[in-house]
């Protein structure tokens, strides 16, 4: 089973700041299958972007993500109020789905 | 609009079973896969397994096979997951979600259903 380890595990930023959000696989992703879910407090996750770098429906372009193989990153170009949130990466291989641990992302 | 409604919160005795529902609408039912996800209190997502509407096969994560069953209901649109032989480390929010085959994300989530096991 493929392990998806995301860092940081928290991240302090301001509004209008950048952010950089990680996700590592333990094996190669299969055709890029790998997805980025925003959960808020109280609230079912949300899909952002799939196929590593496809925005879903309504995802404003702030959003990006990027990477293959073994390395993908979701970047937040213009960090706005309701960003702040919980972020999970997701992958599918070999019948099986996983989650990253997740990475909160903080108002500092 | 694509809606995923699920049943609501349980408490369970440890051992006891809980069957949730996950009742879909806006779109065609026996198109989309219905996975059920759970995330205990404070923690990340797990995703448990899925089932095909259209045909009911079933897929199972390792973790839970033995003890969970995934169904559905073409006449109501709802999908059942069955959760057996509970533990309190099965507390948690469960999540129904739909993914169009092949496509490896899931689009549209429910609302959620938390069950509680506690003696």
């Amino acid at each position: 089973e493929i392990v998806l380890t995301q860092s940081p595990g928290t991240l302090s930023l301001s509004p209008g700041e950048r952010a950089t959000l990680s996700c590592r696989a333990s094996q190669s992703v299969t055709s890029n299958h790998l997805v980025w879910y925003q959960q808020k407090p109280g609230q079912a996750p949300r899909l952002l972007i799939y196929g590593v770098s496809s925005r879903a429906t309504g995802i404003p372009d702030r959003f990006s993500g990027s990477g293959s193989g073994t390395d993908f990153t979701l970047t937040i170009s213009r960090l706005e109020p309701e960003d702040f949130a919980v972020y999970y990466c997701q992958q599918y291989g070999s019948s099986r789905y996983t989650f990253g641990q997740g990475t909160k992302l903080e108002i500092k | 609009q694509v809606q995923l409604v699920q049943s609501g919160a349980e408490v369970k005795k440890p051992g006891a079973s809980v069957k949730v529902s996950c009742k879909a609408s806006g779109y065609t039912f026996t198109t989309y896969y219905i996975h059920w996800v759970r995330q205990a209190p404070g923690q990340g997502l797990e995703w448990m397994g899925m089932v095909s509407p259209s045909d009911g096969n079933t897929n199972y994560a390792q973790n839970f096979r033995g003890r969970v069953t995934m169904t559905r209901d073409t006449s109501t649109n709802t999908v059942y997951m069955d959760l057996s032989s509970l533990i309190s480390e099965d507390t948690a929010v469960y999540y129904c979600a739909r993914e169009l085959p092949a496509t490896c994300y899931f689009d549209h989530w429910g609302q959620g259903t938390l069950v509680t096991v506690s003696s």
